[in-house]
């Protein structure tokens, strides 16, 4: 199975900020990688998908970037809504698996 | 406007069964994998398991092998996941979700709103 690490695990930051949060594949997965937001008490929501592509309807603050075993959710200048936890999730092949998860709080 | 809405959720005592169902709408179900995906309390995301457009072929994960079942009925958009032998660990908001997928995988999207199970005595 293909082991997805996230890191920091968790993250302070202040609204405008940038920050950027890593994602690595136990081995290589191509670009097949998403990334997901969850506020809490929701749903997740889909942001990125291969590796680089806008979800329609995310904002263009969010964007992504790897290929083969390192990735990056960059977010360029943080908004009060963002503060959430992201996951990233290879489909590369059965099973599919998650990042642990980045919880992205206010400084 | 696309969504799924799960239910079937509730207290179940260590060993015993709950199905759950997810209705579908504002796409075309039958051109979709589907898949359910778990939360455990306080924890992260956890796949379950995915099925084909036509039921044909479905994958598992291997905690849930032999235990759980996923099924269709494409003619009333609906995805359903039957639950045998449960476990405390099995604890979690189960999650429908539509695959947007590159061949048989791919990434989630959209999610329904969730259904809690507890397993517990």
């Amino acid at each position: 199975d293909i082991q997805m690490t996230q890191s920091p695990s968790s993250l302070s930051a202040s609204v405008g900020d940038r920050v950027t949060i890593t994602c690595r594949a136990s081995q290589g997965i191509s670009s097949w990688l998403a990334w997901y937001q969850q506020r809490p008490e929701k749903a997740p929501k889909s942001l990125i998908y291969g590796a680089s592509s806008l979800q329609s309807g995310v904002p263009s603050r969010f964007s992504g970037n790897g290929s083969g075993t390192d990735f990056t959710l960059t977010i360029s200048s943080l908004q009060p809504e963002d503060f959430a936890t992201y996951y990233c999730q290879h489909y590369n092949s059965y099973p599919i698996t998650f990042g642990q998860g980045t919880r992205l709080e206010i400084k | 406007e696309m969504q799924l809405v799960e239910s079937g959720g509730g207290l179940v005592q260590p060993g015993g069964s709950l199905r759950l169902s997810c209705a579908a709408s504002g796409f075309t179900f039958s051109s979709y994998w589907m898949s359910w995906v778990r939360q455990a309390p306080g924890k992260g995301l956890e796949w379950v398991a995915s099925m084909k457009q036509d039921g044909t072929k479905e994958y598992y994960v291997d905690s849930v092998k032999g235990r759980f079942t996923i099924s269709r009925d494409n003619a009333k958009n609906s995805l359903f996941l039957q639950m045998n032998s449960l476990r405390a660990e099995d604890t979690a908001v189960y999650y429908c979700a539509r695959v947007e997928t590159v061949g048989s995988s791919g990434w989630f999207d959209p999610w329904g709103q969730g259904t809690l199970v507890t397993v517990s005595s």
